[in-house]
């Protein structure tokens, strides 16, 4: 157990429709990321959030917007979903920001859209 | 941005082979770190290389920086069916992009008892 609650495990939804990820960082750790895991591109960075602010911001598409709340848990929507938008969120958190940290992660949530 | 090669992308094994992967970057990396995913599973942090030339041990996992600092290799003895899974590497970008990593694509390893 890496301590990193992401909820739902499951989401299914159609085309056109805007859904919310939800992560809860380990206990202590300031830093939360979220990456999309897929087939064809493997594990990709969208975004960072350390202690509220953004930090980092990888190839996270305009439909998708994160935040990071004062008790420290992380919201992802995703919205206008696309077929293409099917694969695993993940989200991993650090106790801090800078890059020697290790990244502690969720089990994850799996996007299928229909 | 930050880009890491890694091969090979599928190893096969029987129970008892070794298996090395390697990761490589065209620039100077100012440390790399592996991690390892079961099937159906998430990430698991495995270890992290900073130093040029930098060796280090867990179990039967050898992990490997170069002395350039551009490649890393992540070496298991004697593997076991528990081995089974992708094992990343991960690179950090430089300046202020934190703690923003850029994962390799991985290398799938299946062990065959």
């Amino acid at each position: 157990d890496s301590g990193v609650t992401q909820t739902p495990k499951h989401l299914i939804t159609a085309t056109g429709q805007r859904v919310t990820l939800r992560c809860s960082p380990r206990s202590g750790d300031l830093s939360v990321y979220w990456y999309q895991q897929s087939l064809d591109q493997g594990l990709q960075f969208l975004i960072q959030y350390y202690n509220g602010e953004e930090r980092a911001k990888g190839n996270i598409l305009e439909r998708f917007s994160a935040q990071q709340f004062p008790d420290l848990h992380s919201e992802l929507n995703l919205s206008s979903l696309e077929l293409g938008d099917s694969a695993l969120y993940f989200c991993a958190s650090s106790a801090r920001d800078n890059r020697n940290q290790p990244q502690h992660f969720g089990d994850g949530t799996r996007l299928s859209i229909l | 941005g930050q880009q890491v090669m890694q091969i090979p992308q599928y190893q096969h094994v029987q129970e008892g082979e070794d298996f090395t992967t390697y990761c490589n970057s065209s620039t100077t990396l100012s440390n790399i770190q592996w991690y390892k995913q079961r099937p159906g599973g998430h990430p698991v942090f495995l270890i992290q290389l900073v130093k040029s030339g930098e060796v280090k041990k867990q179990k039967r996992l050898t992990f490997q920086f170069g002395e350039a600092k551009k490649n890393s290799s992540l070496h298991i003895t004697a593997t076991q069916t528990t081995d089974v899974g992708t094992y990343f590497c991960a690179v950090s970008a430089g300046g202020t992009s934190y703690g923003k990593l850029t994962f390799g694509q991985g290398t799938i390893l299946t062990v065959h008892p």
